[in-house]
């Protein structure tokens, strides 16, 4: 994938935790990025949009950064229902593939 | 809420063409994109296609070659054809729509498996 996620995380209820996406400049350095939710069996939702905003619905216990070709979303007061894939995506400068996902990150509660 | 619902064969044999579509309906909003996205079995996602409400289309270089994508935004319904599916195409295909992004707002799926 374009962008780099880490394929795991861990954390225990309560917990803070923090999943990564690495891009460029061609993406996450110049555009905004997303993230999805993909709870087990069902289709992702969006979590976070243009960088750090949440959807109506989103608990605030979701949040988004962008620091140069970086991303994080974390997720604070972990609940066991926060068990489920999660995907960066952002847009791109290549002219033939003008958006992006990264490769998710299954984030386990403990 | 915005609600988008797609509808596929289910199963097709190898080489035949694979033909999706998506109604969009729910709270009246304002849309700019519409697209198409996949995740085989155990994988990540995979954006096909979207549409800008411009009038353009992008594919994903993977598989423009076989792939059209159509919009009708004044009845909220597009579609997606696949040419000459493979076992390598089957996967769970999702439709969306938003407006920040293609993808803001995601259908359920539908579950497209390839066997002879």
């Amino acid at each position: 994938s374009v962008l780099t996620q880490p394929p795991s995380a861990s954390g225990t209820p309560g917990q803070r935790v923090t999943i990564s996406c690495s891009g460029s400049t061609s993406n996450i350095g110049n555009y905004h990025v997303y993230w999805y939710q993909q709870l087990p069996g069902t289709a992702p939702k969006l979590l976070i949009y243009r960088d750090s905003q949440r959807p109506t619905g989103v608990p605030d216990r979701f949040s988004g950064s962008k620091s140069g070709t970086s991303a994080s979303l974390a997720i604070s007061g972990l609940r066991p229902e926060d068990e489920a894939h999660y995907f960066c995506g952002s847009w791109d400068d290549s002219l033939t593939a003008p958006w992006v996902f990264g490769g998710g990150t299954k984030l386990t509660v403990l | 809420q915005v609600h988008l619902q797609e509808s596929g064969p289910g199963l097709l044999k190898p080489s035949e063409t694979l033909s999706l579509s998506c109604t969009v309906s729910g709270d009246s909003i304002r849309v700019y994109y519409w697209g198409w996205i996949r995740q085989p079995p155990g994988k990540g996602l995979e954006w096909i296609a979207y549409f800008y409400y411009s009038g353009t289309t992008f594919y994903n270089p993977s598989l423009k070659s076989r792939v059209t994508m159509s919009v009708d935004t004044s009845r909220d319904q597009f579609s997606l054809k696949l040419d000459s599916v493979t076992a390598a195409d089957a996967a769970v295909y999702y439709c969306a729509t938003g407006a920040a992004s293609p993808f803001d707002y995601w259908g359920q799926g539908t579950q497209l498996t390839v066997s002879s």
